[in-house]
């Protein structure tokens, strides 16, 4: 079984500077997708990024990067440059390889502040 | 190419009575997933469809509630004889493939049990 965890409370951010939400994940598998997303207080899903565990380099899309720490079992997103609608909750989730179903953490709540 | 739609968006039901939440995938996915997030929590896993079958149904309660993915029109999640426990916001995802990575969620539908 996969176990997502995230105990950050909640977090002020000053727009335009950057902030890292953590994530930490337990699996007994040896190959895994790691993934983000985004809901806003609209409340859709928003898929923001994803990292493979056999990925040598951490991922990236615009201003979103994630801190893969592989050994450490860790898959902090950082979100740079923050701006007022990056306000929301934000999810870590992981599926194992061959496991169709996404677990998911508890979420992060993040406010930027202007 | 819409997005992956769920109808109603907002859904009240007087206890006891019964639910159905209804999913549209995106054009040319035959894989649903249902997950349900329950307030202040993460999204969990539900019930995984293909267009007909059920391949993996283990988050479902063992009652009340059913998945279907017909050949012809949206997957549907019933819940019968709802409790005020069941009120949540219940997400739809599509996948091209049996992979969750191109998993694309809709807006969710949002039970109130009364």
């Amino acid at each position: 079984a996969q176990k997502i965890t995230q105990t950050q409370p909640g977090m002020f951010v000053q727009e335009k500077e950057a902030v890292t939400l953590d994530c930490t994940y337990d699996t007994s598998d040896p190959s895994y997708g790691l993934f983000w997303y985004k809901q806003p207080s609209s409340g859709e899903m928003i898929f923001l990024i994803y990292q493979g565990s056999y990925d040598q380099q951490n991922a990236t899309e615009g201003r979103y990067s994630l801190n893969f720490q592989k050994a450490r079992k860790s898959a902090n997103l950082v979100i740079s440059a923050s701006q007022l609608g990056d306000s929301a909750m934000y999810f870590c989730a992981m599926r194992a390889e061959g496991n169709n179903r996404l677990a998911f953490g508890k979420g992060n709540q993040v406010v930027v502040i202007p | 190419n819409a997005g992956v739609m769920q109808n109603p968006r907002h859904l009240v039901r007087r206890r006891g009575q019964e639910a159905r939440l209804r999913c549209s995938p995106m054009k040319g996915h035959s894989h649903v997933y249902w997950y349900r997030q329950l307030p202040e929590e993460g999204l969990k896993f539900m019930v995984y469809l293909q267009k007909e079958n059920i391949i993996d149904e283990s988050g479902m309660p063992k009652e009340r509630f059913s998945a279907e993915f017909p050949k012809e029109g949206p997957s549907i999640l019933r819940i019968q004889q709802v409790v005020r426990g069941d009120s949540a916001a219940y997400f739809c995802a599509s996948s091209l493939t049996g992979k969750n990575t191109e998993a694309f969620f809709g807006q969710g539908t949002r039970l109130t049990v009364v």
